[in-house]
């Protein structure tokens, strides 16, 4: 099975920053790699998939890159909504593998 | 437009059985496959597997065989998730996706909006 890593598991910023969130995965899964949003009490939303794509909707903010066994999601200039928890998750195999989330609070 | 629509909350004792129902509309059902995802208070995301509605084939995560079961009825474009001899750390939160294929990049586009069981006695 593969496991997904994402570091840092908890980050403090402002509004207005730049933030990037990295994801290991443990073999390489090419670009099989996906970024979802999770808002408290909410389900996860898709942001970023084939660790580049921009989910329709989804804003221009943030961006995802990366292929192999290392990826990041990076978020261009933060806004108050995108306070909510990232989680990474690989498509390349069986099980559907999720890093264990980054938590995105206010500073 | 796309929707799927969970059951609603369950309270359930120690050793009882619970399903989860996951009704899909706004598309052609038997395209996509239904992964459903654990959420334990607190905690992260876990993939609990996934139903083939196509074959209507199960395949199963480590640690999501015996007790816990998928189904489907196609014929109202539902998917299942039961779950039986419920115990107190199946306490969570259930959310059925719909998996999309874009050219054989696979990511889990619609979302049910989850279904909170608590077992407790």
């Amino acid at each position: 099975d593969i496991q997904m890593t994402q570091s840092p598991s908890s980050l403090s910023a402002s509004v207005g920053d730049r933030v990037t969130i990295t994801c290991r995965a443990s073999q390489s899964i090419s670009s099989y790699l996906n970024w979802y949003q999770q808002k408290p009490g909410k389900a996860p939303k898709l942001l970023i998939y084939a660790a580049s794509t921009l989910q329709s909707g989804a804003p221009s903010r943030f961006s995802g890159s990366g292929s192999g066994t290392d990826f990041t999601l990076t978020i261009s200039s933060l806004q108050l909504e995108d306070f909510a928890t990232y989680y990474c998750q690989q498509s390349y195999s069986i099980p559907r593998s999720f890093g264990q989330g980054t938590k995105l609070e206010i500073k | 437009q796309v929707q799927l629509v969970q059951s609603g909350s369950e309270l359930k004792k120690p050793g009882a059985s619970v399903k989860v129902s996951c009704k899909a509309s706004g598309y052609t059902f038997t395209n996509y496959g239904i992964n459903w995802v654990r959420q334990a208070p607190g905690q992260g995301l876990e993939w609990m597997g996934w139903i083939n509605t196509k074959t209507e084939n199960p395949t199963y995560a480590q640690g999501f065989t015996g007790r816990f079961v998928l189904s489907l009825d196609t014929s109202v474009s539902t998917a299942y998730l039961q779950i039986s001899s419920l115990k107190a750390e199946d306490t969570a939160v259930y959310y059925c996706a719909r998996e999309y294929d874009s050219s054989r990049k696979y990511y889990f586009d619609y979302w049910g909006q989850g279904t909170l069981v608590t077992v407790s006695s």
